[in-house]
This record gives structure tokens, C-alpha cells and sequence, in this order.
């Protein structure tokens, strides 16, 4: 399984672009990067997912670079209610394989 | 739709005891998994579920077992609690050809051994 590392924390203030990124550099060719998001007291939420290039839902975008041994979560003008920990992820496209979390990045908005 | 839920909210147990924690998948999924996430970390496979099966199962001793009945819902036992035990519980649900690698959490059982 690829490895990944990320930033143990990041504080932005509201209604900045905030980038978090993920390395990877042991990904595989099956593997897709995936990120999550999770509150206090819930469980973890699916944000976004992508093998190449470029991604982007209602939520994030998800810049994957040519090499993919890297990746950046871009959250455009957070809120304080985006406060959450967002984990990267690295595995096989399937909604059924194993989720293998670190420990994420523990993102602080500021008013 | 109700998405995951999970029952017990918060539970308090005294080492050696025996816990049973439930799960309901989100409607149309009929694939559970378990995870263990302490304070401070991210959350550990423990095992996962489909046609009343355990399918694959992460790195925990078998103290933990699981059940999953026709209606897709789940059990996780954990016998002979250790300190050491003391975490959120998460289950997820997914259905069995997911298109993509999304799984359904539910807001988890905190258990605390005492």
C-alpha cells in the first residue's frame, strides 16, 4: 500500500483558498487518491476522488500532477464550519476496498 | 433515507467485559465495514462484512468478531475488553459494486474501558 504524508495541521481564516498536499511517492498504477473529510464526533466523509490531472465537485478541486507522487486538496474561501480533519488517501478503485487512514491534516478556519 | 446509523451512542465498559455495538447500513448497500479510530488518530480497518460473510479483516486479534444478518445489518463483538479498547467505533456501508472508493460512515460508538 502506498505510503502517504501530509501536513499535521494548517490554520486559514475565512474565505481563503486553502491547499493541502498529500505526498505519495510509492502509488501504484491501479491506485486512485481519494480525501475525506471528518468532524468532531462524526464519521469521515467522502470529498473527492481522482487519478490524473485535474478534479472538481460542488465541495473541492483535486490537483493530481503528471508524476502522481503527489496531491493537493484546494477548498475555495472556507468557512469556520469547514474546521475538520481531511485525510488523503491512496488505493485500488473500489467502493469496497479497505479505507487505510493516516493520520490527516487537521484544518482550523479563523474568523 | 436514514443513512448509517449506529447503537449505541456512547457506551462504558470495565476491562474483561464482553460489548456488542450495532450498525444499519445506508439503504441499497448491502457491504459493512468496521473501524476502530483511538483519539488523535485516523480510523483502523477491523473487518468487513458482505452476504453474511466476513470478507477481509485488518490486523486485530479475535477478540473482535462480527455478524452481519440478512438485512444487511452488522454486529461487532469485542470480548475480554482491554484498556486498549477504548475508541470511536465506525461502521460504513457500501453497496457491493461501488463505483467509486466512497464509503457511508455513520457517526460511530464512543466506547471507554474502564
Amino acid at each position: 500500500l502506498a505510503k502517504t504524508t501530509q501536513p499535521i495541521s494548517m490554520d486559514s481564516y475565512e474565505g481563503q483558498e486553502v491547499n493541502i498536499t498529500c505526498s505519495h511517492n510509492n502509488i501504484a498504477t491501479n491506485d486512485y487518491i481519494t480525501w475525506y473529510q471528518q468532524f468532531p464526533s462524526q464519521g469521515p466523509r467522502f470529498i473527492i476522488q481522482g487519478y490524473k490531472t485535474k478534479v472538481t465537485n460542488e465541495v473541492a478541486s483535486l490537483f493530481i500532477p503528471a508524476d502522481r507522487k503527489s496531491s493537493t486538496l484546494s477548498l475555495p474561501r472556507v468557512s469556520l464550519s469547514d474546521t475538520a480533519v481531511y485525510y488523503c488517501l491512496v488505493g485500488a478503485y473500489s467502493g469496497n476496498t479497505p479505507l487505510v487512514f493516516g493520520k490527516g491534516t487537521r484544518l482550523s478556519v479563523i474568523a | 433515507d436514514a443513512g448509517v446509523t449506529q447503537s449505541p451512542t456512547h457506551l462504558i465498559k470495565t476491562r474483561g467485559q464482553q460489548v456488542t455495538l450495532r450498525c444499519s447500513p445506508k439503504s441499497g448497500h448491502d457491504t459493512v465495514s468496521w473501524y476502530q479510530q483511538a483519539l488523535g488518530q485516523g480510523p483502523q480497518f477491523i473487518f468487513q462484512y458482505y452476504e453474511e460473510e466476513e470478507r477481509q479483516r485488518g490486523n486485530f486479534p479475535d477478540r473482535f468478531s462480527g455478524h452481519q444478518f440478512p438485512n444487511y445489518s452488522s454486529e461487532l463483538n469485542v470480548n475480554a475488553l482491554l484498556l486498549g479498547d477504548s475508541a470511536l467505533y465506525l461502521c460504513a456501508s457500501s453497496p457491493a459494486r461501488g463505483s467509486r472508493n466512497e464509503q457511508f460512515f455513520g457517526p460511530g460508538t464512543r466506547l471507554t474501558v474502564l
